[in-house]
């Protein structure tokens, strides 16, 4: 079956260190995105890439940095210089980054920072 | 540019209607609903399109007021698992970015 899958579900740091989140899908999409989920708050867009080798920020992309080596892979690494990285993150793609794209999300990994 | 969604949350016994509103200060280009529940990715329901175009995978209903900038959900004749929070996206540039309100919790009773 076709889909994204984020690994690990539960994450836990210490201050100070950097963590990366993996995201991985099997679509054949195009674009991929990042997006922060806080209690009682909308998703927030990190980063999004359009296409390989792409990337672009999205609205709270300070602290954070992505990479997009091949197609399915869009890792997301939070550093140390991310004030307050408890969270709950949601990695998402579409076919292309346009107009009216359907955005399939994977299962979301639980960040702790302690 | 966050949509305002209303209401913030909704309890519903098995079989009565509801509707989800979703507001926005700039014009819209698309409107994306989505279904989450605790813990669990957003689940995709349906895009309005400027224009009139729906694209959607569930039996659920939704309306798109280019001229209010508005975008309502429906949902009617409840089920016990239409519970969960519903999120609407909308896109309001050239860059095709969403902005997700904050949400409405929906908890469908027997």
């Amino acid at each position: 079956d076709g889909g994204i899958t984020q690994s690990p579900k539960y994450l836990f740091r210490k201050e100070g260190q950097n963590v990366t989140l993996s995201c991985e899908q099997n679509l054949n999409h195009d674009a991929m995105y990042w997006y922060r989920q806080d209690p009682g708050q909308g998703l927030r867009l990190i980063y999004y890439s359009q296409i390989v080798n792409d990337f672009q920020k999205g609205d709270i992309a300070e602290g954070y940095s992505v990479s997009r080596e091949k197609k399915e892979s869009f890792p997301l690494t939070v550093t140390s210089a991310q004030k307050n990285p408890t969270a709950f993150y949601l990695c998402a793609s579409s076919q292309t980054h346009g107009t009216g794209q359907e955005q399939y999300f994977g299962p979301g990994t639980r960040l702790t920072v302690t | 540019q966050q949509p305002v969604q209303s209401p913030q949350a909704v309890i519903l016994r098995e079989g009565e209607d509801a509707v989800i509103n979703c507001s926005s200060s700039k014009a819209l280009y698309s409107v994306h609903w989505y279904r989450q529940k605790h813990g669990e990715a957003p689940v995709f329901l349906m895009i309005l399109l400027k224009g009139g175009e729906q694209k959607g995978h569930e039996k659920i209903s939704a309306s798109f007021n280019e001229k209010k900038q508005q975008s309502s959900l429906y949902l009617t004749a409840s089920q016990l698992s239409y519970s969960g929070t519903y999120f609407c996206g909308t896109e309001i540039g050239v860059d095709y970015k969403l902005s997700f309100g904050a949400g409405t919790t929906v908890t469908v009773r027997a």
